[in-house]
């Protein structure tokens, strides 16, 4: 089946590094993203994975992809307060081009 | 480009009331999606689409409708609104490559049903 799991708070001084984890299920993903949902809005794409790859660096952005342990991260560096938000895990199954399974999303919260 | 347009933005409706969210889409996108989401559980998929004249169900259907005569339009409808339907709802577009599968989001429906 199709699963995405991630925890749901994750609270950071500014200024470090935020690391945002998930777990998915369906081995068969072809692609991984990372969306950003800010306070108000819909999702916005913030990067994506091939599952052929196991890294992907984008400015503050580093995803790493671990395929035999069907493990996704995230991690922002210098998080800034402009960072908060709830950044979501999602998959595209081989099955099905048209379908996206997200999590549940993880909140991020900047403290002083 | 507007993207994804949802209307309305916010609505109140009253038990067993029925209803139409309305989205639209001016990407020329073959794919649409409705997705409800609830605290704590991220965007679970009520219906799809992958091109006008075809839709599916997806992880939670029950209580919903939708038609795709074009591809512009994917309208939800609500048949008999029950308080569990209160959620906000977001409409996307997507397109299948290079990168995937990146859909676009409207700003979503904020709905309480009473």
């Amino acid at each position: 089946g199709e699963d995405v799991e991630q925890s749901l708070f994750l609270s950071v001084r500014e200024g470090d590094s935020s690391v945002i984890n998930c777990t998915y299920t369906d081995s068969s993903s072809t692609y991984l993203y990372w969306y950003k949902q800010e306070p108000g809005a819909g999702l916005q794409l913030l990067t994506y994975i091939f599952s052929n790859m196991d890294m992907k660096q984008d400015q503050r952005l580093t995803v790493l992809l671990n395929k035999k342990d069907k493990h996704l991260s995230l991690r922002i560096a210098d998080t800034q307060t402009g960072d908060s938000a709830i950044y979501f895990c999602a998959e595209t199954p081989y099955s099905s081009a048209s379908k996206i399974i997200f999590g549940s999303g993880t909140r991020l919260s900047i403290r002083p | 480009n507007a993207g994804v347009t949802q209307t309305p933005k916010f609505q109140v409706l009253k038990t067993g009331q029925s209803m139409t969210l309305q989205c639209a889409q001016d990407m020329n996108h073959e794919y649409m999606s409705w997705y409800r989401q609830d605290p704590g559980m991220g965007l679970r998929l009520i219906h799809y689409s992958v091109g006008a004249g075809i839709t599916d169900q997806g992880e939670v259907p029950n209580g919903y409708n939708v038609s795709r005569s074009t591809t512009e339009d994917f309208p939800l409808r609500l048949l008999s609104a029950a308080p569990s339907q209160t959620s906000v709802y977001f409409c996307a577009s997507s397109t299948r490559g290079g990168t995937g599968t990146e859909a676009f989001f409207g700003q979503g429906t904020r709905l309480t049903v009473v």
